[in-house]
């Protein structure tokens, strides 16, 4: 089945931090994958993808994600919190010969001063 | 379009009113996306148009649920006998090509739906 797991509703870190946020797909064939950001009240912004070009993706606003095939996993990275990133992120899964994108959870990142 | 745009951006309806929601697509995107997003269910995805066909219709809930797309661009996503339980946000998107190639999709603001 197509899933895609997100560990942690909640991630809270300091500002200036490491931001880290998990996902792990399901399937020995890889897919493509992308991580969005939703603002309140706003629509999903597309923050970077994996379209197996390269297996290190930098996105916007700082952000990168590394695809491990061993790990079936396309964590999430910012090396240093900003107020601005609280928000919450979603990771999502397109596998070959479906059209659809199946979204994990999400996490909430919260960012203290 | 710059964007992806829905309408309206926010509606409240009665129980067992029908309510229809617009989706007007990034300008040349052939595919077509609507999906749901309620507290507790996160993201579902409920039908994928590519053109004026929706070959993928297999997230509608039900068959108060049906959506229609005309010209290859506008959509409208159509919830009969609304309930309780339809209440939330209707996010459409829109890709080009048919997303072999890992193509973008791209989310409107969606339109929020109350059922009182």
């Amino acid at each position: 089945a197509q899933s895609v797991t997100q560990l942690g509703s909640h991630v809270s870190v300091s500002e200036g931090a490491l931001v880290l946020l998990r996902c792990n797909y399901s399937s020995s064939v890889p897919p493509y994958l992308f991580w969005y950001v939703q603002y309140p009240n706003q629509g999903l912004q597309l923050l970077l993808k994996y379209t197996s070009a390269a297996t290190l993706v930098k996105g916007i606003n700082g952000f990168e994600a590394e695809f491990k095939k061993s790990e079936t996993s396309f964590h999430l990275t910012k090396p240093s919190a900003h107020m601005s990133d609280a928000a919450e992120y979603f990771c999502a899964v397109r596998y070959t010969g479906f059209q659809k994108l199946v979204f994990g959870t999400g996490t909430r990142l919260l960012v203290s001063p | 379009g710059a964007g992806v745009s829905q309408s309206p951006s926010n509606k409240v309806t009665e129980k067992g009113k029908d309510v229809e929601l617009r989706c007007d697509p990034i300008s040349g995107h052939t595919a077509l996306y609507w999906y749901r997003q309620s507290l507790g269910q996160g993201l579902e995805f409920l039908i994928y148009f590519q053109g004026n066909s929706a070959p993928d219709k297999s997230g509608l809930p039900s068959d108060r649920f049906s959506a229609e797309r005309t010209g290859g661009s506008v959509s409208t996503l159509t919830i009969q006998r609304t309930q309780q339980e339809d209440s939330a946000v209707y996010l459409c998107a829109s890709s080009s090509g048919t997303g072999e190639s890992g193509n973008t999709i791209y989310f409107g603001e969606g339109s929020w739906l109350t059922v009182v």
